[in-house]
């Protein structure tokens, strides 16, 4: 089983819709959450933080479940813009050796 | 303020040729530095991290190394480049904290192509 897991995507959604990611972990002692957007040929750029009792910026909310060891990004209202990977990150922290896991990420193409 | 700087931008080698990609921190001390590769369309792959001067752990064994040879200095080596080391490397920092809690920050890339 891979340490991150994504949905595999593309998603392909009309501007306006509300589109939602999920992401699982294996490592249960995983310390810190994030979700990251990568732009076509960039690198990637944090998008916000995971926190355990949710989290919410502007149109994104982002959600943690330890219990299932999972995370989600909601996205409402998509834009154009929106079109981007978003990339699930997970810090295993010291029992991981201090790694940083990417997920393969998720494709979304938003069109007018 | 903390800035990662990774160089070349672009590079193109012939099969077979060495590798040496940079990566430099400033405005920080003691982080812990990562190596990834994304193949075209595909997700990143931790390829070496450090934790400190010296310290690297590989995840992946292949013909690349790494080395830090100071604090703030990441070196992504290679004797002799395989055409299937092509690919888009990134350098990243995270702060070295005890609750790990910290987000990693990337470089601009470096765009490898192996002809």
């Amino acid at each position: 089983r891979k340490e991150v897991e994504q949905d595999p995507g593309p998603f392909n959604v009309p501007e306006g819709a509300t589109v939602a990611f999920n992401c699982t972990y294996s490592n249960s002692a995983s310390q810190s959450f994030f979700w990251y957007r990568q732009d076509c040929r960039k690198e990637p750029k944090l998008l916000m933080s995971v926190y355990s009792s949710g989290n919410e910026d502007g149109r994104f909310t982002a959600q943690l479940n330890r219990a299932s060891q999972y995370i989600s990004l909601l996205i409402r209202d998509s834009k154009l813009s929106d079109s981007a990977t978003y990339l699930c990150v997970v810090n295993p922290g010291h029992t991981g050796g201090f790694k940083t896991i990417f997920g393969a990420g998720t494709r979304l193409f938003v069109k007018a | 303020s903390q800035t990662i700087h990774q160089w070349p931008a672009t590079l193109v080698q012939p099969v077979g040729s060495p590798l040496s990609l940079e990566c430099t921190v400033e405005g920080t001390s003691n982080p812990n530095l990562y190596w990834y590769r994304q193949a075209a369309g595909r997700g990143l792959q931790l390829l070496f991290y450090s934790v400190g001067i010296g310290q690297i752990s590989s995840e992946v064994p292949q013909n690349l190394s790494a080395s830090r040879p100071q604090d703030r200095q990441f070196i992504l080596s290679s004797k002799k480049l395989l055409l299937s080391d092509s690919g888009f490397y990134l350098c990243a920092w995270r702060f070295r904290r005890y609750l790990e809690n910290t987000e990693a920050f990337f470089g601009q890339g470096t765009r490898l192509t192996v002809v």
